[in-house]
């Protein structure tokens, strides 16, 4: 079974500061891929990233930045000098390999709020 | 961008009652999904989609649910006798082509609120 944990229920930060979003995951498969999303006020569940679990270099995407690291199950997000834009629930899946099916699964989420 | 569209964006319906929702996959996607998610919860998996059958189904997708593709377009869950428990915002997703590295591409949402 695969199961995703995001401890931090709630994040509150001003504005411009940094924030990290913690992520641990287990699974069974040797192969498995990792994603976050992010769920604005307004409801819609939008795709940030994709990592396969055999590739653990890191990622900065303007103020974005993933920290995979497989030997802790680990796979944080950071967003850098945050902006009240930031503000929304984000979620951390997993996803098995192959042909094992698609299947989603997803963490609880963390609610974000960047106060001006 | 292609996008998924989903229809109605909120669905209000007696419990007990049948109900369908719409969704269009993006036009050159292959596998679709519907995951749910009950206020304030996480997103959970209902079932995956691909050549005209189910291919992946969770537990809650118990006999009061069906899916379909009744057209080239079109992608639809069924919830033959609604509960109260089914209130929800129903996700529908697609992806290019199966297996865990494709992400997968969300609509908008259809809250569903049985009374």
């Amino acid at each position: 079974a695969q199961k995703v944990t995001q401890a931090q229920t709630e994040i509150s930060v001003v504005e411009k500061e940094d924030v990290t979003l913690d992520c641990v995951y287990e699974t069974r498969d040797t192969t498995y891929y990792l994603f976050w999303y992010k769920q604005p006020p307004s409801g819609e569940l939008v795709f940030l990233i994709r990592r396969n679990s055999f590739d653990e270099q890191n990622e900065i995407s303007g103020r974005y930045s993933w920290n995979f690291q497989k030997s802790t199950s680990s796979f944080n997000f950071t967003i850098t000098a945050s902006q009240v834009v930031d503000s929304a629930v984000y979620f951390c899946a997993l996803s098995g390999k192959e042909t094992s099916g698609s299947r989603l699964t997803f963490g609880e989420g963390t609610q974000l709020t960047v106060n001006p | 961008e292609p996008e998924v569209t989903q229809t109605p964006s909120h669905q209000v319906t007696q419990m007990g009652q049948e109900v369908i929702l719409r969704c269009v996959p993006i036009s050159n996607h292959l596998y679709f999904y519907w995951y749910r998610q009950i206020l304030g919860q996480k997103v959970e998996f209902l079932v995956s989609f691909y050549n005209n059958e189910i291919s992946e189904k969770s537990e809650i997708f118990d006999d009061q649910f069906s899916v379909e593709r009744p057209d080239g377009s079109n992608f639809t869950l069924k919830i033959r006798s609604t509960k109260l428990e089914d209130s929800a915002m129903y996700f529908c997703a697609s992806s290019v082509w199966r297996g865990g590295n494709q992400p997968q591409h969300f609509g908008d949402g259809t809250r569903l609120s049985i009374l």
